[in-house]
């Protein structure tokens, strides 16, 4: 049992680069979000989905874009990326009635 | 936006001492309350999930307690050991979705165990 992956680990972009985190899961979980973490601030809610072709903005959205065509995957997309978005990207998923979160295992991006 | 608090922010305990932390949250509109340990270069895995106001929820030497109506959650650790080490983390969800995914995350405590 997979669980939720996320692609890729580690990654390193240029300013203005675009890219794409993939995240995936095989719970057919309801609930997908991303989140990113730095020092000091917790967890931060980027976006978010309820289900497949729903999808809403968190906390901190500017600069990402999400789509969610199936219940699986659910990938964030940096549209040109900037110094502002080094960071480490967690995707988690939870059953829609609440229960705990699972998450995948980061992505560690450094815009330069 | 929810405020979730923790504290502390970090804590150096000696290896076999006791040591508890706090989660204090929104006492309105409650749904559940969860509990994370992270450890470094880990992603965070679930611990508890609470959901009745006394709820009390034990795992080995960790446990928790839920006080819903004045908002407060507490985590012990009995007897700490160095594989405690991590950052544990708590998180809110209301009725109303708490945060936008329904979930709001406190800051974390950073527990260090010092042998």
């Amino acid at each position: 049992n997979a669980g939720v992956t996320q692609t890729p680990k580690f990654q390193v972009l240029k300013t203005g680069q675009s890219m794409t985190l993939q995240c995936a899961q095989d719970m057919n979980h309801e609930y997908m979000s991303w989140y990113r973490q730095d020092p000091g601030m917790g967890l931060r809610l980027i976006h978010y989905s309820v289900g497949a072709g729903i999808t809403d903005q968190g906390e901190v959205p500017n600069g990402y874009n999400v789509s969610r065509s199936t219940t699986e995957d659910f990938p964030l997309r940096l549209l040109s990326a900037a110094p502002s978005q080094t960071s480490v990207y967690f995707c988690a998923s939870r059953d829609r009635v609440g229960t705990e979160a699972f998450f995948g295992q980061g992505t560690r991006l450094t815009v330069v | 936006i929810l405020n979730v608090e923790q504290s502390p922010q970090s804590l150096h305990v000696q290896e076999g001492d006791s040591t508890n932390f706090t989660c204090s949250f929104p006492s309105s509109n409650f749904y559940a309350l969860h509990w994370y340990r992270w450890e470094t270069a880990k992603s965070p895995e679930a611990l508890f999930v609470m959901t009745l106001n006394g709820d009390e929820k034990k795992k080995g030497r960790i446990s928790a307690t839920l006080n819903t109506k004045e908002g407060y959650s507490y985590l012990y650790i009995k007897g700490s050991q160095p594989e405690d080490s991590a950052t544990y983390l708590c998180a809110f969800m209301g009725h109303s979705g708490g945060g936008a995914d329904g979930l709001t995350f406190g800051k974390g405590t950073h527990l260090i165990i010092q042998p």
